[in-house]
């Protein structure tokens, strides 16, 4: 199946830095998200980009699909930011299926 | 709008038991999948149901089974439980092609 690998694995950062997620896929998908999950497990969605670029608030993500990789850009971070941070991809020849990478751990120190 | 629903949200089994947990969907969704969270790994996909039907699987075994409602609620079982069974059960929602909502999750614990 299609491998999915993030990194960094793990990133500590000051509140108030800006830091760089990146998501590398092995083949090309259909679909592409980014996700958050809180320490209860919940998993908040982030963003839905299967291609290009979009923006909420200081969360920023591109995905280039045709180099097979999405890029999640945090910017001035605060302490509520830090959790695991997840990319999931739905192959083009494996429908239906999202596989996640192994996760960013975040923790943003006051 | 609810939003995906789980139950229950923690629960405690020994092995060998069956456990089913259950899931309702975001209104207007119409499938459901289900995720297997180790700790301290992603999320790996179990199955998808649309229609009623299994539509998807992944790499589980046959003790892992499920079921789709009308009302497109689903139940996930799973019988002669391990100790790696235990883990967090994700179900997700969604309106293909199109973007995963998922629940709070059920934790399982095995002993």
């Amino acid at each position: 199946g299609i491998q999915v690998e993030q990194s960094p694995p793990d990133l500590i950062l000051q509140e108030g830095a800006n830091s760089t997620l990146r998501c590398n896929f092995s083949d090309s998908v259909n679909n592409l998200q980014w996700f958050h999950q809180n320490p209860w497990g919940q998993l908040i969605n982030l963003f839905y980009i299967p291609s290009g670029t979009k923006q909420n608030g200081r969360l920023s993500a591109t995905t280039v699909a045709t180099e097979r990789y999405s890029l999640l850009y945090i910017s001035s971070s605060q302490t509520t930011d830090s959790g695991v941070y997840f990319c999931a991809v739905e192959p083009s020849v494996d429908f239906n299926k999202f596989y996640f990478g192994s996760g960013t751990k975040l923790n943003v120190k006051p | 709008d609810a939003g995906v629903t789980q139950s229950p949200t923690h629960l405690i089994k020994t092995r060998g038991q069956q456990v089913t947990l259950r899931c309702s969907p975001k209104s207007g969704h119409d499938t459901v999948s289900w995720y297997q969270q180790a700790l301290g790994q992603g999320p790996q996909f179990i199955f998808q149901y649309y229609e009623e039907e299994e539509r998807q699987r992944g790499n589980f075994p046959d003790r892992f089974s499920g079921h789709q409602f009308p009302n497109y609620s689903s139940e996930l079982n799973v019988n002669a439980l391990l100790l790696g069974d235990s883990a967090l059960y994700l179900c997700a929602s969604s309106l293909p092609p199109g973007e995963l909502f998922f629940g709070e999750g059920s934790r399982l614990t095995v002993l």
